[in-house]
């Protein structure tokens, strides 16, 4: 089946620093994928669409300097946040639409970023 | 806004007995239903989606959906322990939407 991996599983770093996060389809193009970011006990709350060779959207709300989103081939998307802050730590999961015209998603096993 | 409102939970179920998730949709436009399990500290798995107004049943599970009364809901027959976990209902949108909006999720626990 459809796969999609997501590196790094998990990260702690220091307060103004850097974070990147690569998410890929192993087996399958996926020229949409999905970031969204969970907080403990809450929902998924999408944070953006990324779109391959052109610019992510991004949902109401979600600051696109700060969550900087790469999506540079058919198979790879990276999500970088940019001077993390303490209130970024949350688990952030990636996904993909599987073929053309379906509507379900494969969610990569998610990065838990933590900054102190 | 649109919204996916789920009960949060605990719900608990005996093993075996047959349990029953709901879940409300404030955007009548919307064309696409999921559920997904979501277990401690993971990512979520795809369960089952439906797109049209009835059941839809896959092994133990049975989706229903009424768009008239923005109203989905997922059965689970014969639960098991294994089956404890958090259950997200997801819904997108018509008219071109992308992502999914999920719920906050109900915490189902399957007691041995």
């Amino acid at each position: 089946g459809a796969v999609v991996s997501q590196h790094p599983s998990w990260v702690i770093c220091k307060s103004g620093t850097s974070v990147k996060i690569e998410c890929r389809s192993l087996d399958f193009q996926a020229t949409t994928m999905f970031w969204y970011r969970q907080f403990p006990k809450q929902s998924l709350m999408l944070m953006a669409t990324s779109n391959e060779g052109s610019k992510a959207t991004y949902e109401q709300g979600v600051e696109k300097d700060k969550f900087l989103i790469n999506h540079a081939s058919l198979t790879l998307s990276t999500l970088t946040v940019t001077s993390a802050h303490p209130e970024d730590s949350s688990f952030y999961i990636c996904s993909a639409r599987v073929g053309q015209g379906t509507n379900v998603l494969t969610f990569g096993a998610g990065s838990r970023l933590t900054v102190l | 806004q649109k919204e996916v409102e789920q009960n949060s939970g605990p719900l608990s179920v005996p093993e075996g007995a047959i349990a029953s998730l709901n879940c409300t949709y404030s955007d009548r436009g919307s064309q696409s239903f999921f559920w997904y399990r979501q277990y401690s500290g993971k990512s979520p798995e795809l369960i089952m989606f439906i797109y049209s107004n009835g059941d839809k049943e896959d092994g133990r599970f049975t989706a229903q959906l009424n768009k008239a009364s923005q109203y989905v809901s997922l059965l689970i027959r014969d639960p098991q322990p294994s089956d404890s976990a958090t259950y997200l209902c997801a819904v997108r949108a018509g008219g071109g939407a992308d992502g999914l909006t999920f719920g906050k999720g109900t915490h189902l626990i399957i007691q041995p």
